[in-house]
């Protein structure tokens, strides 16, 4: 089956800026989301891009594509303290089962002064 | 407007006892997702309703776990003769399944701990 793969931890500094890797195995991923949790929290959307794109930018995240190495990134600039959360990549296709999003285990980011 | 809620937000439980988890989607919203997280993993899919279609049941892990969605907006999810590796954090999630990416809404979770 499909399978989303992350580490597990990140450490960043204060001001730095954090990248949190994922790769996915589905060859037909049609969306590629990234997920935040916050401690006691469900998940809450942060950004998606579509297959056909190789990035996309939102204010201080950046989501870079590499289709062909099925390799996903989150680029967060200027990382804050308030970033610190799991973060979690997933991916789904476009129709029928494959609608149903697979998740990776969630980037633990810990930001320090 | 309002958002996902779950209820309860915690429950404690002795093993082999049933217990019920509520969600109540955004108003609206046609498809519902169950998932478990359990410490240190990611998400695992339960089960997936949408409208008036048969439910994805391919993800509940043993014939003790069931899910029923009433009236295509609250739904149950129901573990019978509860286990300790029942223990987990449950999630619901609705969608409009309108639009290109739909985003799946989060509620807060139930944490489950059967001891």
């Amino acid at each position: 089956g499909e399978d989303v793969e992350q580490s597990l931890f990140l450490s960043v500094r204060e001001g730095d800026s954090s990248v949190i890797n994922c790769t996915y195995t589905d060859s037909s991923s049609t969306y590629l989301y990234w997920y935040k949790q916050e401690p006691g929290a469900g998940l809450q959307l942060l950004t998606y891009i579509f297959s056909n794109m190789d990035m996309k930018q939102d204010q201080r995240l950046t989501v870079l594509l590499n289709k062909k190495d099925k390799h996903l990134s989150l680029r967060i600039a200027d990382t804050q303290t308030g970033d610190s959360a799991i973060y979690f990549c997933a991916e789904r296709g476009a129709s029928g089962g494959s609608y149903i999003p697979t998740f990776g285990r969630g980037t633990s980011l810990i930001v320090h002064p | 407007g309002a958002g996902v809620s779950q209820s309860p937000s915690n429950k404690v439980t002795e093993k082999g006892k049933d217990v019920e988890l509520r969600c109540d989607p955004i108003s609206g919203h046609t498809a519902l997702y169950w998932y478990r997280q359990s410490l240190g993993q990611g998400l695992e899919f339960l089960i997936y309703f949408q409208g008036n279609s048969a439910p994805d049941k391919s993800g509940l892990p043993s014939d003790r776990f069931s899910a029923e969605r009433t009236g295509g907006s609250v739904s149950t999810l129901t573990i019978q003769r509860t286990q300790q590796e029942d223990s987990a954090v449950y999630l619901c999630a609705s969608s409009s399944r309108s639009g290109t990416s739909d985003t799946q809404y989060f509620g807060p979770g139930t944490r489950l701990t059967v001891l």
